[in-house]
């Protein structure tokens, strides 16, 4: 069955440090993988996705994410955080059968200190 | 750029009261979903839609929920008796349907408090 495990319950990185969440799934076919970010109270927005072709991928705010099949991996970096990134973060695998559903993680909570 | 909207953005609702959601779904999407958040937890699959069908639910998706499409534009999810433990957010969300772009495009979602 096809799952998604992200570690990291919740991390803490002072501001202008460099961040990297991790992701890991199991999925039996290529992945088609994805990273939201959700600030309290407020919706999901797409930080970035892979589908095919290049491993490392790069999304909105600054983040990119690197898939690697052999460790069945898709881990989140920034090399700068800002305070303004502060939030929930999920990582997401697309199940390419029946309904074409979209898989969770438990997410990672980022608190950034001054 | 075209978004999927949702209605309202919060419910308030008496435990055993039906509630209807409603989704508006980016227009030549093919795929509709729902999803539910309950709070500090994860998002969870419910149940995806298509050619005016259920094509995969899941188990939290039992008797108390339906959806439906009832025009060219709206889709709905119903539960028909709330309790407490239904209290969530509930996001809907529409997908294409080409291998070409698989991403799901999330709405706002629709907070429901059941008392």
């Amino acid at each position: 069955a096809q799952s998604v495990t992200q570690p990291d319950i919740h991390i803490t990185v002072s501001e202008g440090a460099s961040l990297e969440l991790r992701c890991n799934y199991s999925y039996g076919a290529t992945p088609y993988l994805f990273w939201y970010v959700q600030s309290p109270g407020q919706g999901l927005q797409l930080l970035l996705k892979y589908f095919s072709g290049d491993t490392l991928v790069q999304g909105i705010k600054g983040f990119e994410a690197e898939f690697k099949r052999s460790q069945s991996s898709f881990n989140l970096r920034k090399p700068s955080v800002h305070w303004s990134d502060a939030a929930e973060y999920f990582c997401a695998v697309g199940a390419i059968t029946g309904g074409f559903k979209t898989i969770f993680g438990a997410g990672t909570r980022l608190f950034v200190k001054a | 750029e075209p978004e999927v909207t949702q209605t309202p953005s919060h419910q308030v609702t008496q435990m055993g009261q039906e509630v209807i959601l409603r989704c508006v779904p980016i227009s030549n999407h093919l795929y509709f979903y729902w999803y539910r958040q309950i709070l500090g937890q994860k998002v969870e699959f419910l149940v995806s839609f298509y050619n005016n069908e259920i094509s995969e639910k899941s188990e939290i998706f039992d008797d108390q929920f339906s959806v439906e499409r009832p025009d060219g534009s709206n889709f709905t999810l119903k539960i028909r008796s709330t309790k407490l433990e239904d209290s969530a957010m509930y996001f809907c969300a529409s997908y294409i349907g080409t291998a070409s772009s698989y991403e799901q495009y999330f709405g706002p979602g629709t907070r429901l408090t059941v008392t």
